[in-house]
């Protein structure tokens, strides 16, 4: 059974960098047929998608944020991270990892956490 | 982008209800969506892929239905787990977008 879990500093100060990580466990994020996702949604609010990282490292962003976004994946710790730079108090949000069957659907979620930007 | 319009906003229902819970996209996008259910506090939940097809371990109380550019996700009797919020989700084309969710309260 995969699993998917979140980490990050909960706390970022405005114009700061935004960096979380998605620890992986029963699969490998470089095996094939699968993109690994960041999905935000702000306090109340609907669902964002924000970019992935496939299993061969490429990667695809939101334009709304392409130019704010990278995101890596680490083959030997089987994580993959999310950075966001220059961030307002717009950015704040529960940020989940997922995986996605390469252009089809979120089948697996991490459990989320909250980022607040704040100073 | 692809627009994706849900309605209703929310609805008030009650146990052993049917409910049905429209989305229509901005663009034929054949039958790449899918639909999720979110409890507040919890992570979305997968229920219907590509349209139609009911994910492992849902009850077969949901089924989604439809193509092109109009979808829905009917719960044919409303059980007390159902309360939640449903999005639709298209993955036709990047950037993947939802909808603005449906909100299922109890009456």
């Amino acid at each position: 059974q995969v699993q998917l879990q979140e980490s990050g500093p909960g706390l970022v100060k405005p114009s700061e960098t935004l960096s979380l990580t998605c620890t992986v466990s029963g699969g490998y994020i470089s095996s094939g047929s699968y993109y690994w996702n960041w999905i935000r949604q702000p306090p109340g609010k609907g669902l964002e998608w924000i970019g992935y990282i496939s299993y061969d490292g490429s990667t695809n962003y939101n334009p709304s944020l392409k130019s704010r976004v990278i995101i890596s994946m680490d083959r030997s710790k089987n994580q993959f991270s999310l950075n966001l730079s220059s961030v307002t108090a717009a950015d704040t949000a529960v940020y989940y990892c997922a995986r996605e069957y390469i252009n089809s659907w979120f089948g697996y979620w991490g459990q989320g956490t909250l980022l607040t930007v704040s100073s | 982008d692809i627009q994706m319009t849900q309605s209703p906003s929310s609805l008030s229902a009650s146990v052993g209800d049917r409910v049905t819970i429209s989305c229509r996209t901005s663009q034929n996008i054949n039958i790449y969506v899918n639909w999720y259910q979110q409890i507040p506090g919890k992570a979305p939940k997968l229920l219907i892929y590509a349209a139609s097809s009911l994910q492992s371990g849902v009850p077969s109380r949901f089924s989604g239905s439809g193509s092109g550019t109009d979808f829905t996700l009917t719960i044919s009797s409303l059980q007390p787990d159902d309360f939640a919020t449903y999005y639709c989700q298209q993955s036709d084309s990047t950037p993947y977008t939802f909808g603005q969710g449906t909100k299922v309260e109890i009456k």
